[in-house]
């Protein structure tokens, strides 16, 4: 298996535009989670899913947050409108049920 | 709510000094315990891991983490560090009752000076 998958690597975008990151979990895995990583506040869990389903969202910062996991081998995470502030490094990740997460290699978001 | 707590938030050392990070938890029920290590510029991959058995367990290059549930506790060790172990080191836990989501403690930054 590749591991967990996700795109683009880097994003560079402007303030106000919409920015789509891109996930596919290891295959099996049945737990799908969205973090996000800056030095003052560290690793954030946005939200996850199981088996498709977001279970928790409490962490998505506001309402330009959205994510979807249209089916098991995809998820998205969308900022719309970006801002300076959503500047981070994204990480996607997956498991099985109480097993060992795997993280995925990170998007780099600037927003300008 | 859940919590995991890394009191060490930086840590500077020499090459081949003895190393240990602490880790609690908050929660007292049947719990998976990890240690993830982020090299620079990487994501985060697992050192070790306990669900169960030894509470003193092995991990990846040279590290090993001891169970003590009464002190709600899994800190982890390695004897003498390498300048390469520079990376952030992250704590966390499953509540395999609840939710099963990781709860992560804020991570201890080590840097090994050569």
């Amino acid at each position: 298996d590749a591991g967990v998958i996700q795109s683009p690597r880097h994003e560079v975008t402007e303030m106000g535009q919409e920015v789509t990151l891109r996930c596919k979990p290891i295959s099996g895995h049945d737990y799908l989670f969205w973090y996000r990583q800056t030095m003052m506040r560290g690793l954030e869990l946005l939200i996850y899913f199981n088996n498709n389903v977001p279970i928790d969202d409490s962490g998505m910062p506001e309402d330009r947050f959205s994510a979807k996991m249209p089916n098991a081998s995809f998820s998205t995470l969308k900022i719309q409108p970006s801002e300076p502030r959503d500047s981070a490094v994204y990480f996607c990740a997956s498991r099985d049920t109480v097993n060992e997460q795997f993280f995925g290699p990170g998007t780099r978001l600037t927003v300008l | 709510a859940q919590s995991v707590s890394q009191h060490n938030h930086h840590v500077i050392l020499s090459e081949a000094a003895s190393l240990e990070l602490g880790c609690n938890y908050s929660y007292g029920g049947t719990v998976n315990l990890f240690w993830y290590v982020q090299y620079p510029g990487q994501h985060l991959q697992l050192l070790l891991k306990y669900f169960s058995g030894d509470p003193l367990v092995k991990g990846i290059k040279g590290f090993e983490a001891e169970f003590i549930k009464s002190k709600f506790s899994f800190n982890l060790r390695k004897p003498s560090v390498q300048w390469s172990d520079t990376a952030e080191y992250f704590c966390a836990v499953i509540d395999t009752s609840g939710t099963y989501k990781y709860i992560f403690g804020t991570g201890t930054r080590l840097k090994v000076l050569a």
